[in-house]
């Protein structure tokens, strides 16, 4: 049981190339997340997922797609990538359904990101 | 925006002591979570209170809900220095299709052997 797994690991990127982050969770869970980590800054929502083929906008979805084809899976894009999006990427998931709240989220080991 | 700011930012104990950690929050929730999370690896829960609980046990973890006050506190007894890590509390903010998490900033927790 892997749980969240994010790939890659690391990357390096040039300003103006694109890239996938990709997500996958093998606990059956509906809601998955895409957050971003920066020095003193906590983590920020980026997109949601409520369940395959939905997704959301979060607090700082601008520079950023995603899909949800597939339950397991969530994809993160950078179309023009941009040296402030240099970050570290976290995906999460959680068992949430409508109407039932209170349940955690688990979280992958993160994709550091940088962007020259 | 942040919903919920850790106090202190650092922290730094001897093994064996206690160490205790505040959150603060903004805006009513249906609950309030813990992380802990490890140099280089990703979020760990902790223990989730909900809004209408006022304290909750987890092994050497004690938290502390006051709605009133909208604050939390997170206790860890006879700290190890396994529990060298930062801690971040999150926010489930109450209101129709609100399953997001808020988090704050983090306490980095030091525990020296």
């Amino acid at each position: 049981n892997a749980g969240v797994t994010q790939t890659p690991k690391f990357r390096v990127l040039k300003t103006g190339q694109s890239m996938t982050l990709l997500c996958a969770q093998d606990m059956n869970h509906e809601y998955m997340y895409w957050y971003r980590q920066d020095p003193g800054m906590g983590l920020r929502l980026i997109h949601y997922s409520v369940g395959e083929g939905t997704t959301a906008k979060g607090e700082v979805p601008d520079g950023y797609n995603v899909s949800r084809l597939k339950k397991q899976n969530f994809l993160l894009g950078l179309e023009s990538a941009a040296p402030s999006q240099t970050s570290v990427y976290f995906c999460a998931s959680s068992y949430t359904l409508l109407g039932q709240r209170n349940q955690p989220q688990h979280f992958g080991d993160g994709t550091r990101l940088s962007i020259l | 925006s942040q919903q919920g700011e850790e106090d202190p930012q650092a922290l730094s104990i001897q093994e064996g002591e206690n160490a205790t950690m505040n959150c603060s929050y903004k805006t009513s929730i249906n609950n309030l979570q813990w992380y802990r999370q490890n140099s280089g690896r990703g979020l760990v829960h902790l223990i989730l209170i909900r809004s209408n609980e006022r304290e909750k046990h987890s092994g050497r973890l004690r938290v502390t809900l006051d709605t009133s006050k909208k604050s939390s506190s997170l206790l860890i007894t006879a700290s190890r220095a396994a529990d060298t890590a930062s801690y971040f509390c999150a926010t489930e903010n109450s209101g129709a299709g609100s399953y997001q998490l808020t988090f704050g900033k983090g306490t980095k927790l030091s525990v020296i052997p």
